[in-house]
């Protein structure tokens, strides 16, 4: 069965420090992948989506980057985090055609400081 | 990517009374995709639509997709305290999928 790994968890950072979210999916090949955002309370907003590896997509411009440099791994990456970065992160995957329903990761709430 | 826009964005209700939320979007979706968000939680599929007028049931859940394809809603009959959390719609599209801005279902036991 396909599983989806996120970590960590909770994480707390000061402002100008960099970011590596990782987010890795077993038990299926060639997904699509994506990273959420969101805001306490709020709606997910798309960050990035891939549909295969080194292909990304960006769907809001900010200080956050995201690299798939595995079939099953995709990670979102800032340089020096502010404190809007501060949010639930969540990726999810799909398989993108006929059945396209998404599977979460459990994701990460970042606290920038 | 296309804007779905959900209403309402909150919704009080006494348990055992019905719910419903309801997604539009100005131009014709390929399909919508319903799922929750339990507080705390991460979003958890709960169904597709793709045909027009098509309507689909999960207990006391339905699920309805307008004939035009521009909107869908989602009603729960007699809720209960276990179906507190956020619904949203999305669809999915060009290899992206866009939610809406979701409705946060509260319940008074």
């Amino acid at each position: 069965s396909q599983t989806i790994h996120q970590w960590p968890a909770t994480l707390v950072q000061p402002v100008g420090s960099p970011l590596s979210l990782e987010c890795t999916v077993e038990g299926t090949s060639n997904p699509n992948l994506y990273w959420y955002r969101q805001a306490a309370g709020r709606g997910l907003q798309l960050l990035f989506y891939s549909v295969g590896i080194g292909q990304i997509s960006s769907e809001v411009p900010q200080n956050l980057s995201a690299s798939r440099p595995q079939d099953r791994q995709f990670i979102l990456s800032s340089k020096k985090l502010l404190l809007s970065d501060s949010g639930f992160y969540l990726c999810a995957w799909s398989l993108g055609l006929g059945n396209t329903e998404a599977f979460f990761g459990q994701g990460t709430r970042l606290t920038v400081v | 990517g296309q804007q779905v826009m959900q209403i309402p964005q909150y919704q009080h209700v006494q348990e055992g009374e019905d719910f419903t939320t309801y997604c539009n979007s100005s131009t014709t979706l390929s399909n919508i995709q319903w799922y929750k968000q339990r507080p705390g939680g991460h979003p958890v599929f709960l169904i597709q639509l793709v045909k027009s007028g098509e309507v689909k049931k999960q207990k006391r859940l339905t699920f309805q997709f307008g004939e035009a394809k521009k909107n869908s809603s989602l009603h729960i009959t007699a809720t209960q305290t276990t179906d507190v959390g956020t619904y949203f719609c999305a669809e999915f599209a060009g290899n992206m999928l866009t939610f809406g801005g979701g409705t946060r279902l509260m319940v008074k036991p």
